[in-house]
């Protein structure tokens, strides 16, 4: 989806190396969600915020940490990078309103490679 | 927990024919349920939802899927499968305890052959 936007989309770096990955998105939701993809475990929650000063850990946080700079980024940085971090990463948001029955929007991706 | 299963890693079907993708959930209260796709080096595109009301809900391009609490499943259809619609489905399920995001399945890879 256009409106939610990933950089950089694809990134190689190193062990213990600091990294992180931007998400900007122009539908004005405030809610923002980090997924992983990993081939045949589907996607896993890593953090989500609700505004700039609600952020929750979700199932897989250990090793990463995020920042809601203003409604519209959402940034997720791994801290120390190993390779068994590498992965896809999406981000997602979604609109408040109607309780939470509202589908969500993913980004292109960041494919990351830890070597 | 709030969670879903796609039983099949992989489901194979002609052009022509129609498709199902499996699915069934595992929830407390009711089940707010979705269905998105992913294409080759694409994002999750959202192509339905149940929340509430007809067992049977229309998505986008031709997608169909069928709510059955009985055996709580949410199978996704289609009519007469296109080669277009190969592709990654993930089922997914909302999880109020986590701020309302999504629970995703494993996913099913969908080939369809000329």
């Amino acid at each position: 989806d256009a409106d939610v936007t990933q950089t950089p989309r694809n990134r190689i770096t190193k062990t213990g190396k600091r990294i992180m990955l931007e998400c900007s998105q122009t539908k004005g939701h405030d809610r923002m969600y980090w997924y992983r993809q990993d081939p045949g475990l589907g996607l896993q929650l890593i953090y989500y915020s609700f505004d700039v000063k609600d952020i929750n850990k979700g199932e897989i946080s250990d090793g990463y940490s995020v920042s809601r700079q203003a409604q519209a980024k959402f940034s997720l940085s791994l801290e120390s990078a190993i390779p068994n971090q590498t992965a896809l990463y999406f981000c997602a948001t979604s609109d408040p309103t109607s309780g939470g029955s509202n589908e969500q929007f993913f980004g292109p991706g960041t494919r990351l490679t830890v070597l | 927990a709030q969670s879903v299963a796609q039983p099949e890693d992989q489901v194979n079907v002609a052009e022509g024919n129609p498709l199902t993708v499996k699915c069934t959930y595992s929830v407390s209260g009711n089940p707010y349920l979705f269905w998105y796709v992913q294409y080759p080096n694409r994002g999750l595109q959202f192509l339905l939802k149940y929340i509430t009301g007809d067992n049977l809900v229309k998505g986008s391009y031709g997608f169909e899927a069928e709510f059955n609490k009985s055996q709580t499943s949410f199978h996704l259809k289609k009519p007469s499968a296109l080669v277009s619609d190969s592709a990654l489905y993930f089922c997914a399920v909302r999880d109020v305890y986590s701020g309302y995001a999504l629970n995703f399945g494993k996913g099913t890879s969908l080939l369809v052959t000329p």
